[in-house]
């Protein structure tokens, strides 16, 4: 089994509706982190959690927010999607020199 | 404030050609971690190799060579001998201990047979 998951792998939604991306891991890391990627700019930072009571804003949080529930649990939600949130979205879980151990990632359109 | 460059924004190769991959690095701080990443077009990101800023042996793992020079910041990335699956778009990272990771734009090689 993979150590980091993400559900759903791909979703199409509607501009306004409310989307919740969800990352579950096996590694035991504490630390957690959302990334974005489109075409041509690489990967940007949304937010990073390093243990459960610990949420940071990353370079690009405007529009999203999430939820760590637990260790193992972090999860990403769009509270009213736009079109140009149409992104890959990456979960990622780090030891604490920060090797970073990605999800397969999670393609979203919003139309 | 940490930053890095991969100046090389797409690379081409023919076949069995060795290529290098450049990353230059910016940190005030001594400790540090360096890092590479392949994305293949398939999409996942695969972590390839770590470097801390005190071990600056070279790294060889198969055709895959990793250059650590602290004198110049840079830790560049050598395929020998190239082969198609090697066309990826590969990611130089950079951390501080407790710090996040920031990542370079990437370098997208193609290999061509």
């Amino acid at each position: 089994d993979a150590d980091v998951t993400q559900t759903p792998r791909n979703r199409i939604t509607k501009t306004g509706k409310r989307i919740m991306l969800e990352c579950s891991q096996t590694k035991g890391h504490d630390r957690m982190y959302w990334y974005r990627q489109d075409p041509g700019l690489g990967l940007r930072l949304i937010y990073y959690s390093f243990d459960v009571k610990d949420i940071n804003k990353g370079e690009i949080s405007d529009g999203y927010s999430v939820s760590r529930q637990a260790q193992a649990k972090f999860s990403l939600s769009l509270e009213s999607a736009i079109p140009n949130q149409t992104a890959l979205y990456f979960c990622a879980t780090s030891d604490f020199v920060g090797t970073q151990y990605f999800g397969p990632g999670t393609r979203l359109t919003v139309l | 404030a940490q930053k890095v460059t991969q100046a090389q924004t797409e690379i081409s190769v023919v076949e069995k050609e060795d290529v290098t991959l450049d990353c230059v690095y910016e940190t005030r701080d001594t400790t540090y971690y360096l890092f590479w990443y392949k994305q293949p077009p398939s999409g996942e990101l695969v972590f390839l190799i770590r470097r801390n800023s005190f071990d600056e042996q070279n790294e060889i793992s198969g055709r895959y060579s990793w250059n650590f020079q602290k004198s110049t910041s840079s830790f560049n990335f050598t395929i020998t001998a190239s082969q198609v699956v090697d066309s990826a778009v590969y990611f130089c990272a950079l951390t501080t201990s407790y710090d996040k990771v920031i990542f370079g734009p990437g370098t997208s090689l193609s290999v061509i047979p």
